[in-house]
C-alpha cells in the first residue's frame, strides 16, 4: 500500500462550486499533516497546515481524522486561479523527510 | 517575505557528466532538504540535512549524490555521473523546526536535462 494515496482527478468544476479531496495515509506514526498546491511545472507552494480540530483559512477548510488515517480539503467558492495540483503531504518527526501524495487535479472553469 | 532561491533554473548536460544545484535556504532555517519531481510523477524525498551533516536520505540518494553546505548561505546538491533517469526538476526546501513549525518551504527548482 502506498504511504499517501489521493484520487487523482481530474476535477472539473464551475466557479463558484464547492469541490471536497480526500487523502489517506497508511503510516499511524505520521505526526503533522499538510496540503501544497502545485501549478504546472512549479514548485509546491504550502497552502495550509492540518490540525487536529480541524483549521479553516478563508475559502479553505482542512479536516484530520487520526483514527482513520485520512485528511481533506474543501473548497468553498472556487475561483479560476484555483486550478492546480492539489499535494497532500505527511511527515513522522521534525526535521525528517515530507511524504507527498500523487496529488488531484482541479479544473475550476468559467 | 524571505524565500528559497535556487540557480540555475535550467541545466543541461551530457550523460556521465558532474552537476552541481545550488540553493539559498530562508536565512534562518535550520533543516534542508533536497526533492526531485519526474516529469508527471510525484514530489519525492532524496536527503534532508541539519547541523552540518545528512540527517536522513532516501534510496534514490546513492554514492553518486552529494550535499555540501560550503559557506553559511548555500546548500548545494552534486551529481557526480548523471544519467539520462536523473532528468527532473530538482527542488530545494528549508524548515524552521522552532516553535513546533515543521512547514517546508520550496524554492522554484532546477530542470535538469540529461542528454
Amino acid at each position: 500500500r502506498k504511504e499517501v494515496e489521493q484520487d487523482p482527478g481530474p476535477f472539473n468544476v464551475p466557479e463558484g462550486a464547492t469541490v471536497a479531496f480526500n487523502c489517506t495515509y497508511s503510516n499511524s506514526a505520521s505526526q503533522s499533516f499538510f496540503w501544497y498546491r502545485q501549478d504546472c511545472r512549479k514548485e509546491p507552494k504550502l497552502l495550509m497546515s492540518v490540525y487536529s480540530s480541524g483549521n479553516e483559512d478563508g475559502r479553505f477548510t482542512a479536516q484530520l481524522n487520526r483514527a482513520s488515517q485520512y485528511i481533506s480539503l474543501l473548497i468553498r467558492d472556487s475561483k479560476l486561479s484555483d486550478s492546480a495540483t492539489y499535494l497532500c503531504v505527511v511527515n513522522r518527526y521534525y526535521g525528517q523527510n515530507f511524504v507527498f501524495g500523487p496529488g488531484t487535479r482541479l479544473s475550476v472553469l468559467p | 517575505e524571505p524565500e528559497v532561491t535556487q540557480t540555475p533554473s535550467h541545466q543541461v548536460t551530457q550523460m556521465g557528466q558532474e552537476v552541481i544545484l545550488r540553493c539559498v535556504p530562508i536565512s534562518n532555517h535550520l533543516y534542508f532538504y533536497w526533492y526531485r519531481q519526474i516529469l508527471g510523477q510525484k514530489v519525492e524525498f532524496l536527503v534532508s540535512f541539519y547541523n552540518n551533516e545528512i540527517s536522513e536520505k532516501s534510496e534514490i540518494f546513492d554514492d553518486q549524490f552529494s550535499v555540501e553546505r560550503p559557506d553559511g548561505s548555500n546548500f548545494t546538491l552534486k551529481i557526480r555521473s548523471t544519467k539520462l533517469e536523473d532528468s527532473a526538476m530538482y527542488f530545494c526546501a528549508s524548515s524552521d523546526q522552532t516553535s513546533g513549525r515543521v512547514e517546508q518551504y520550496f524554492g522554484p527548482g532546477t530542470r535538469l536535462t540529461v542528454t
